[in-house]
């Protein structure tokens, strides 16, 4: 079962704005991680926030986590014509040991140029 | 290291037939997980691996579908008979879990179409 929903399902911009997408999950987790999947391609890790963190950076991403409201969400800032991609959420349930990891449904990033 | 590798990267074949996905993950990483990718189902994991085990299967979506783990570095996914329906692309990912705050790092794909 899919455990991650991202929002919106796809987003075009423009190259030089910010890109934000949302993700919400149903179970208690672990972490949460984002993942980024180009065309034709296998998916890459960006960035893990754990359960006990709210907000995390790296480079051009932010990422900020509400275990309240169940929700992450990811931004993209300056964005570029190469971050175009889908992006997933993926989370660890935080309820065993249990190593797997459920990905959401995707946000397709279309950066214009 | 190379990643996670994983053989053919596309695959033609008629339905009925027998068809062997393989993957070789990272050295070292003690987890391995099958995902399959449709545009109608998105992402799907099929089964995964902890240290050469199958610990949930729920995934596989019939007998039609095995996989083994022989050993740390070789894992195949099979389907018997295949189906046109089977045709997606299928993912290995593989994770090192000395704790839960790893990243899983994941094959290029095979793709298959089940014709």
């Amino acid at each position: 079962s899919q455990q991650g929903e991202e929002d919106p399902q796809a987003l075009s911009i423009q190259e030089g704005e910010n890109a934000t997408m949302n993700c919400s999950y149903k179970t208690s987790i672990n972490n949460l991680q984002w993942y980024r999947q180009n065309s034709g391609r296998g998916l890459v890790h960006l960035i893990l926030i754990r359960s006990n963190e709210r907000e995390k950076h790296s480079g051009r991403l932010r990422v900020t986590l509400d275990t309240s409201k169940k929700s992450s969400s990811l931004l993209i800032t300056a964005s570029r014509a190469a971050d175009t991609a889908s992006y997933f959420c993926a989370t660890t349930d935080g309820r065993s040991n249990d190593y797997k990891l459920s990905f959401g449904a995707g946000t397709t990033v279309t950066v214009r140029a | 290291d190379a990643g996670v590798i994983q053989s053919p990267r596309h695959e033609v074949t008629e339905m009925g037939q027998e068809v062997t996905l393989r993957c070789k993950p990272i050295s070292g990483h003690n987890s391995l997980f099958w995902y399959r990718q449709t545009m109608m189902r998105g992402l799907e994991l099929l089964i995964y691996f902890n240290n050469n085990v199958p610990i949930d299967d729920s995934g596989m979506p019939e007998d039609r579908f095995s996989a083994k783990m022989p050993n740390a570095s070789f894992s195949t996914l099979k389907i018997q008979p295949s189906e046109p329906r089977d045709s997606a692309v299928y993912f290995c990912a593989s994770r090192r879990t000395v704790s839960m705050n790893t990243e899983a790092f994941f094959g290029q794909g095979t793709r298959l179409t089940v014709v």
